[in-house]
C-alpha cells in the first residue's frame, strides 16, 4: 500500500506527558498538511509544509505544538504537556502541485492518529 | 475567513432513494469546493471538486453536485442510494491566499434497508 501512513495508530497518555506522532506521505508528494479533528467536527487545518518549510500554521498551533518536516520527506507533530483538550484524532495528508495557493488539488488522508488525554 | 455550513448532520434514507446532503458556503470571491468521504476506520477520499469549470460537477460512485453562485451552495445529491454509501460527508472550501482546506461539521450518511 503506497497512500498516507500514520503512526500510531492510537495513542493514550496521561495530562502532562508529551507525545509525537508521525506521518508518511505519499513518496512523491511535496505537500504535507497537519489537521485535528474531535468528534462531531469536521478536520480542522493546523499547518502546511511544502517540502521541508512549513509556510501556513493555523492559531490553533500553540506554542506546546511542533511539527517537523526534516528532508521533506515525513513529518513529525509533538504535542508538549498534553492537555485533556488535546484529546483528538490528528489528520496527516499529502498532494503534489507546484502552483500558488489557493489549494485546487485533491489531499490524500491518512487514517489517522487518535490521541486519548487521561 | 471562508466557511461552510452543512445542514444536517445525520441523514437518513431508504435504499434506492434519492440523496441529498447540502452545503453553504460564504465566500466574497469565487471559491473552490470539495466534497470528501469518510467511511468507518479510513482517511477521508475526495469525491468531488468545484474549480471554477463547469458548475455540475460529477464524482466517483455515481454522485454529483452542482455549484450555484445566487443560493451559495454546493448540495451533494445521488440518485439511488446503496447501503455502501453509509459514511460521513464533509464539504470543504479553499481560501484565497492560503493552502488549507476548511471543512464543514459533517454529515453522517445512514442507508436503511
Amino acid at each position: 500500500d503506497t497512500g498516507v501512513s500514520q503512526d500510531p495508530r492510537h495513542k493514550i497518555t496521561k495530562r502532562g506527558q508529551n507525545v509525537t506522532f508521525r506521518c508518511d506521505p505519499i513518496s512523491e508528494h511535496n505537500r504535507l498538511y497537519w489537521y485535528r479533528q474531535t468528534l462531531g467536527q469536521g478536520p480542522e487545518f493546523l499547518t502546511y509544509f511544502q517540502n521541508e518549510a512549513q509556510l501556513e500554521k493555523s492559531r490553533l498551533l500553540s506554542d506546546r505544538f511542533s511539527a517537523e518536516r526534516p528532508k521533506g520527506s515525513f513529518s513529525t507533530l509533538e504535542i508538549q504537556r498534553t492537555e485533556q483538550g488535546d484529546s483528538a484524532m490528528y489528520l496527516c495528508a499529502s498532494s503534489t502541485g507546484t502552483g500558488g495557493p489557493p489549494n485546487t488539488g485533491e489531499l490524500f488522508f491518512g487514517e489517522g492518529s487518535r490521541l486519548t488525554v487521561l | 475567513a471562508q466557511s461552510v455550513t452543512q445542514l444536517g448532520s445525520h441523514v437518513s434514507v431508504s435504499e434506492g432513494a434519492l440523496v441529498l446532503l447540502r452545503c453553504n458556503y460564504s465566500s466574497s470571491v469565487p471559491p473552490y469546493l470539495f466534497w470528501y468521504v469518510q467511511y468507518p476506520n479510513q482517511g477521508l477520499q475526495l469525491l468531488l471538486k468545484y474549480t471554477s469549470a463547469a458548475t455540475l460537477v460529477k464524482g466517483i460512485n455515481g454522485f454529483e453536485a452542482e455549484f450555484k453562485k445566487s443560493e451559495t451552495s454546493f448540495h451533494l445529491t445521488k440518485p439511488s442510494a446503496h447501503m455502501s454509501d453509509a459514511a460521513e460527508y464533509f464539504c470543504a472550501v479553499s481560501e484565497p491566499g492560503r493552502r488549507a482546506l476548511t471543512f464543514g461539521s459533517g454529515t453522517r450518511l445512514q442507508v436503511q434497508p
